[in-house]
């Protein structure tokens, strides 16, 4: 099956600094990859769309400038939390699609982030 | 706009036992739907789909469930269940417009206890 891999699988900052999770498709390319933003007991929410060599589409509410995506080749996407908060704080997990298969995402293991 | 509603938000049942674990959704346009499942320390896990076509969609590990569009429901079912089972499970829906766009429930964690 389509295999995506997150890294780091968590990670512990200080307020004010920058982190960079990276979301890798393994076994295919996609072409379409998604970042979401999980909340304990809550549901994951969207926060941005990207598409390979195009800018990222950032849902309502998310700020762009905070979160940095970055969807440079067929197989890496980059989300980068810019001098983050501990409201930062979460499970961030991307998903990625084909168009072999534009109906279905497979989803990462997600990355913790605690930030001090 | 889609939202989802997964009212329990834990299920514990004994092995071998059946479940149902419930879905409604709201949407004013036709919609696609997921369940997907999140086992510890794992990634969600697409465990059935609803796209088109047949109503009952089935899982290759016994799971099913049933489009309702009168109902708007989406329940999920499994006649007798795994200790293996255990997981935490999302129903999550799109519209067929925009069908990448998922909108997921707050989840139902399953517990199989022997």
């Amino acid at each position: 099956g389509a295999v995506v891999s997150q890294h780091p699988s968590w990670v512990i900052c200080k307020s004010g600094t920058s982190v960079k999770i990276e979301c890798r498709s393994l076994d295919f390319q996609a072409t379409t990859m998604f970042w979401y933003r999980q909340f304990p007991k809550q549901s994951l929410m969207l926060m941005a769309t990207s598409n390979e060599g195009s800018k990222a589409t950032y849902e309502q509410g998310v700020e762009k400038d905070k979160f940095l995506i970055n969807h440079a080749s067929l197989t890496l996407s980059t989300l980068t939390v810019t001098s983050a908060h501990p409201e930062d704080s979460s499970f961030y997990i991307c998903s990625a699609s084909s168009v072999l298969f534009t109906d279905t995402q497979y989803f990462g293991p997600g990355t913790r982030l605690t930030v001090l | 706009a889609q939202s989802v509603t997964q009212l329990d938000s834990q299920v514990p049942v004994f092995e071998e036992a059946p479940v149902e674990l419930r879905c409604n959704y709201s949407s004013s346009v036709s919609v696609y739907l997921f369940w997907y499942v999140q086992y510890p320390n794992q990634g969600l896990q697409l465990l059935l789909k609803y796209l088109s076509g047949s109503t009952l969609v089935e899982s290759i590990n016994g799971f099913e469930a049933e489009f309702n569009k009168s109902q708007t429901s989406f329940h999920l079912r499994k006649p007798s269940v795994h200790i293996s089972d255990t997981a935490e499970y999302f129903c999550a829906v799109s519209d067929q417009d925009s069908f990448q766009k998922l909108v997921f429930g707050t989840g139902t964690r399953l517990l199989v206890s022997p």
